[in-house]
C-alpha cells in the first residue's frame, strides 16, 4: 500500500471548513483513499473514500487531485465534536486498513 | 448501518488469567474481521486478520498462541487473551469489513476494549 504523508496536527476555529491534507505520491492506480479518524479513547470512524473522483456524505468531502498523488478531506463546518485524530488511508480493496500517525485536528471555540 | 460491536467495553483481570472479547458486526455479514491493539498515545497496530471458517493471520512479532482468534460466523469472532500479563494491558479494537457495498471494501470499527491486566 502507498505511503501517505498528513501534518501532525491543525487548528481549526469552530464553525469554519477544516482542510486536511494528504500526500500519497506513490499511490498506484487500484488503490482507494480512505480517511477515518478516532476521538479520544473510542475505535475510529468511517468517513469516506474515493478513488479519483471527488466524493461527498454527509460527513465531509474528499477531494483527489487529477494525478491523484495528494487528497484533501473538508469538514464543511467544523464543530468542537470534531476534534480527532484523522487518518488517510491508500490501500485495495483487499488489503487490511493500516494506520500511520494521522493528524490531530483540534477544533477551538 | 455498518454497526460493529464489542464486548465487555472494559476489563480488568489478574496476571495469568485469561480474558475472551467478542465482536459483533450486527447488520451485515463479515467474511473477513480484524483486530488491532493501541497503546497511549499511539496509533492503533493491526495484530490479525480472520476469515469466517479458517485460521487467522498473524502480524510479525503478534503471539498467535497468545492471541487467540477464532471466527466462526459471519458474524462474529473472539479474541482470546491467554496467560494475560500486565504489558497486555492496552485498547483492543475489533473491526469487519463489509463485502457487499461495492468496489471499495470498508472496514467499520467497534468501539474497543480497555483491558488492565494487574
Amino acid at each position: 500500500d502507498a505511503k501517505t504523508t498528513q501534518p501532525p496536527s491543525m487548528d481549526c476555529a469552530e464553525g469554519r471548513a477544516a482542510n486536511l491534507p494528504c500526500n500519497h505520491s506513490t499511490i498506484s492506480g487500484n488503490e482507494y483513499v480512505y480517511w477515518y479518524r478516532q476521538i479520544h479513547s473510542q475505535g475510529p470512524q468511517y468517513i469516506i473514500h474515493g478513488l479519483k473522483n471527488n466524493e461527498t456524505n454527509e460527513m465531509a468531502s474528499l477531494i483527489i487531485t487529477e494525478d491523484r498523488k495528494s487528497s484533501t478531506l473538508i469538514l464543511p463546518h467544523a464543530t468542537l465534536r470534531d476534534t480527532a485524530v484523522y487518518y488517510c488511508i491508500a490501500k485495495t480493496g483487499n488489503t487490511p486498513l493500516v494506520f500511520g500517525k494521522g493528524t490531530r485536528l483540534s477544533v477551538i471555540a | 448501518g455498518a454497526v460493529v460491536s464489542q464486548h465487555p467495553s472494559w476489563v480488568i483481570c489478574k496476571s495469568g488469567t485469561s480474558v475472551k472479547i467478542e465482536c459483533r458486526s450486527l447488520d451485515f455479514q463479515a467474511t473477513t474481521m480484524f483486530w488491532y491493539r493501541q497503546f497511549p498515545k499511539q496509533s492503533l497496530m493491526l495484530m490479525a486478520t480472520s476469515n469466517e471458517g479458517s485460521k487467522a493471520t498473524y502480524e510479525q512479532g503478534v503471539e498467535k498462541d497468545k492471541f487467540l482468534i477464532n471466527h466462526a460466523s459471519l458474524t462474529l469472532s473472539t479474541l482470546t487473551v491467554t496467560s494475560a500479563h500486565p504489558e497486555d494491558s492496552s485498547f483492543y479494537i475489533c473491526s469487519a469489513r463489509d463485502q457487499g457495498r461495492g468496489p471499495g471494501k470498508t472496514q467499520y470499527f467497534g468501539p474497543g476494549t480497555r483491558l488492565l491486566v494487574l
